[in-house]
């Protein structure tokens, strides 16, 4: 059974680099979409970005700030986001992506990580 | 503002059937391009209801179904239970974004 863990700092001053990562236990990293996914109130559920077969995809909205990248070898997912503003204060999680064409459904969720940021 | 539109509160009475609907436009839903739905409880992750339109993961009951038509999309949701009561929401590949999106979720209360 695939479960995720995360963690991460969770209180951050605007322009500082958020950091996350997400372990992956069970199952295989292979063939599979490891994505960063955020809540907020404002901005509902929004995909922020993923890494597949070592190919990292972003929200062009985040784009020159995100990094998202796999270590197979420690199976840790990870995310960095710099120069944060309050408008990244969001739950953040990392899921599993199972790819179909250009879709993708999430069937596995970490629990999520709160990031506030402040000014 | 989201891609997708959903209706922000639904109800309905135990055993009753109610529809969540999910709207696009020409570059996700009708484009055409899957629709997958997820069921969130307060406090927990969103988890996985129906993939690719209407397929069910193991485990989740044959009361929800799926739909797609055009550039909408609907759960069905059959014989409502108290525990039925959470925040639905719809996703799916938006081609002018280059980007999954996600419908502003709905709150399903059961009365």
């Amino acid at each position: 059974q695939v479960q995720l863990q995360q963690w991460g700092a969770g209180q951050l001053k605007s322009s500082e680099t958020l950091s996350l990562t997400c372990a992956v236990s069970g199952g295989s990293l292979r063939d599979y979409s490891w994505t960063w996914i955020r809540q907020s109130p404002v901005r509902g559920l929004e995909w922020i970005g993923g890494v597949r077969h070592s190919e990292s995809t972003y929200n062009s909205s985040l784009k020159g700030r995100i990094s998202i990248s796999l270590d197979t070898s420690r199976r840790h997912l990870s995310l960095r986001l710099s120069s944060v503003t309050a408008a990244d204060t969001a739950l953040y999680y990392c899921a599993r992506g199972v790819t179909v064409n250009l879709s993708f459904y999430l069937d596995v969720w970490g629990k999520g990580t709160t990031v506030t940021v402040s000014s | 503002q989201s891609f997708l539109t959903q209706p922000p509160s639904v109800s309905g009475a135990p055993g009753q059937r109610v529809t969540i609907s999910c709207t696009g436009t020409i570059s996700n839903i009708g484009a055409p391009s899957d629709v997958h739905w997820y069921k969130q409880l307060p406090g927990t992750a969103p988890q996985l209801l129906v993939y690719l339109n209407n397929l069910r993961p193991s485990g989740v009951s044959d009361r929800f179904s799926g739909f797609r038509s055009g550039t909408s999309a609907s759960l069905a949701i059959t014989g409502l239970q108290a525990d039925d009561e959470a925040d639905y929401y719809c996703q799916a590949y938006d081609n002018r974004q280059s980007a999954s999106v996600f419908g502003g979720g709905t709150k399903l209360t059961v009365l």
